[in-house]
């Protein structure tokens, strides 16, 4: 089943305390973006890869960081995390070779920092 | 201005009533158009491409005009499966999406 798994799928964390939330996908996908996702704000791109090796940074990429050293992964890393990264985040991957430009997303990681 | 901006609801229609969503952009080279649904708290999902000439899909019509820039998104015959978040989504160089238009439907 094609499909974009995160994990974990909820957290709980104090301020500071450096942690990953993992993205995996299985359609050798070139694209992959995260993104947070706030009341009233919407969808925000944090940081995306066009591919192995190549990331930038989107609209909202303080305090996060990401690596790309396979296709399939794209992890995303809070080195400190605050109060302020409270949010629901979503991974997503998508075929650059397809006009439709559909992007298929992860089921979601709810991140409290307390 | 916002990029994308939308209304964000709630639209709180009875079964079988017709809604329209419109959305706007400020980016005029923007090149395709997108509408996705989010579940409550679930991840979005692709429901139609927009194209220039207009396309259906079933009691879906989406519509596009360049020279106003905005789209919209016609539900006919709305269903309770129909309540959602409809997210506009627009590809100027990148995806930037909407905040979200709520839709809640009632027996």
């Amino acid at each position: 089943e094609a499909q974009v798994t995160q994990n974990p799928r909820y957290l709980i964390t104090v301020t500071g305390k450096k942690l990953t939330v993992t993205c995996s996908q299985n359609m050798n996908h070139e694209y992959m973006s995260w993104y947070r996702q706030d009341p009233g704000l919407g969808l925000r791109q944090i940081y995306y890869s066009m591919n192995v090796e190549v990331t930038d940074k989107g609209d909202v990429p303080e305090g996060y960081k990401v690596s790309r050293k396979e296709k399939r992964n794209f992890p995303l890393i809070l080195e400190s995390p605050s109060p302020n990264q409270t949010s629901l985040y979503f991974c997503a991957s998508s075929s650059l070779a397809e006009s439709s430009y559909e992007q298929y997303f992860g089921p979601g990681t709810r991140l409290t920092v307390t | 201005r916002k990029e994308v901006e939308q209304d964000p609801g709630p639209f709180n229609v009875p079964e079988g009533a017709t809604v329209a969503f419109n959305c706007t952009y400020s980016n005029s080279a923007s090149q395709s158009f997108f509408w996705y649904r989010q579940d409550c708290r679930k991840e979005p999902k692709l429901l139609m491409s927009v194209y220039s000439s207009g396309n259906e899909d079933g009691r879906f019509t989406a519509q596009l005009n360049r020279a106003s820039q905005y789209i919209s998104l016609l539900i006919r015959d709305s269903k309770l499966s129909d309540s959602a978040t409809y997210l506009c989504v627009v590809n100027g160089g990148k995806l930037i999406f909407g905040q979200g238009t709520e839709l809640s439907v009632k027996p």
